[in-house]
C-alpha cells in the first residue's frame, strides 16, 4: 500500500473557476477526512465520512464546498467559484476504527492558489 | 475557545539535546486522544505519538515521549536527543469522544511549533 495519495499536488486557478480534488485513502480504511490548512495554521477540520456516508461538517464546509465518496472508496471535494480566501493547503486522512489511535495517516497534500 | 493551545511559535534546540514542545487542551469529554504529528516542509502529517486519556502511563515512542499532565490538561512532547532531521513544524492534536460506539472523527489542532535543530 502506498499510504493516501492526492491529487493534483498543486493547483493554481482564477478567482470564480470550480476546482476539484482527488483523494485515494489507503484501501482498508472505512473513514476519510478533509482538512484545510492556511498559512501559518494549524489543519482545520472540513468533514468526514465513514465508507460513503458523511457522518460530519464542518461550519467551514459553506455551500461552496461539497465533497463526496460515492463507493466508499476514493473522495473528492469540489470548491464553487473560488475566492482568494480558499488559498490552502487541503489534507485528506484516513484511518479504521483498529488502527485510527496509531494515528490518522494524512496524504501530502493539494496546494490551491487562487490568483 | 481554543481546544488545543500551543504557545511556542518557534523553539530552537542544539542537535544531541533534548527538548519540550507545550501543548495544552481544553474539553469536557473524559474519553479523548491526544496525537502529537511532525510537517516538514513538505507538507505531509507525520504521526508521532498517541495518549489516551485513560493510559495510566506517559506514551512513548523512539527518541518521542508525551508528558501527560492530566489534571493541567497538558500533553507535551519531548524530543530526546535532538537531529537535525527533526527540524520542521510540530502539531499537537486532540480527538474527543472516544467512547464505545463513538463515530466522531474530527481532530481539533493547535497552530503548530517550528522546531529548529542546529549544530
Amino acid at each position: 500500500d502506498t499510504g493516501v495519495s492526492q491529487d493534483p499536488r498543486h493547483k493554481i486557478t482564477k478567482r470564480g473557476q470550480n476546482v476539484t480534488f482527488r483523494c485515494d485513502p489507503i484501501s482498508e480504511h472505512n473513514r476519510l477526512y478533509w482538512y484545510r490548512q492556511t498559512l501559518g495554521q494549524g489543519p482545520e477540520f472540513l468533514t468526514y465520512f465513514q465508507n460513503e456516508a458523511q457522518l460530519e461538517k464542518s461550519r467551514l464546509l459553506s455551500d461552496r464546498f461539497s465533497a463526496e465518496r460515492p463507493k466508499g472508496s476514493f473522495s473528492t471535494l469540489e470548491i464553487q467559484r473560488t475566492e482568494q480566501g480558499d488559498s490552502a493547503m487541503y489534507l485528506c486522512a484516513s484511518s479504521d476504527r483498529a488502527t485510527e489511535l496509531r494515528g490518522y495517516t494524512f496524504g501530502s497534500g493539494t496546494r490551491l492558489t487562487v490568483v | 475557545a481554543q481546544k488545543i493551545t500551543q504557545t511556542q511559535p518557534g523553539m530552537f534546540v542544539q542537535e544531541k539535546e533534548a527538548v519540550t514542545l507545550d501543548c495544552t487542551y481544553d474539553t469536557s469529554d473524559q474519553s479523548y486522544g491526544l496525537f502529537w504529528y511532525k510537517q516538514p516542509s513538505s507538507g505531509e502529517m507525520i504521526f508521532l505519538i498517541y495518549q489516551g486519556s485513560y493510559d495510566e502511563q506517559n506514551a512513548t515512542e523512539g527518541r518521542y515521549s508525551l508528558n501527560f499532565q492530566k489534571a493541567r490538561k497538558s500533553a507535551n512532547l519531548v524530543i530526546s536527543a535532538s537531529q537535525l532531521g527533526d527540524s520542521a513544524m510540530y502539531f499537537c492534536a486532540m480527538r474527543e469522544g472516544l467512547g464505545r460506539g463513538s463515530t466522531l472523527g474530527r481532530l481539533y489542532f493547535g497552530r503548530g511549533t517550528q522546531l529548529t535543530v542546529w549544530p
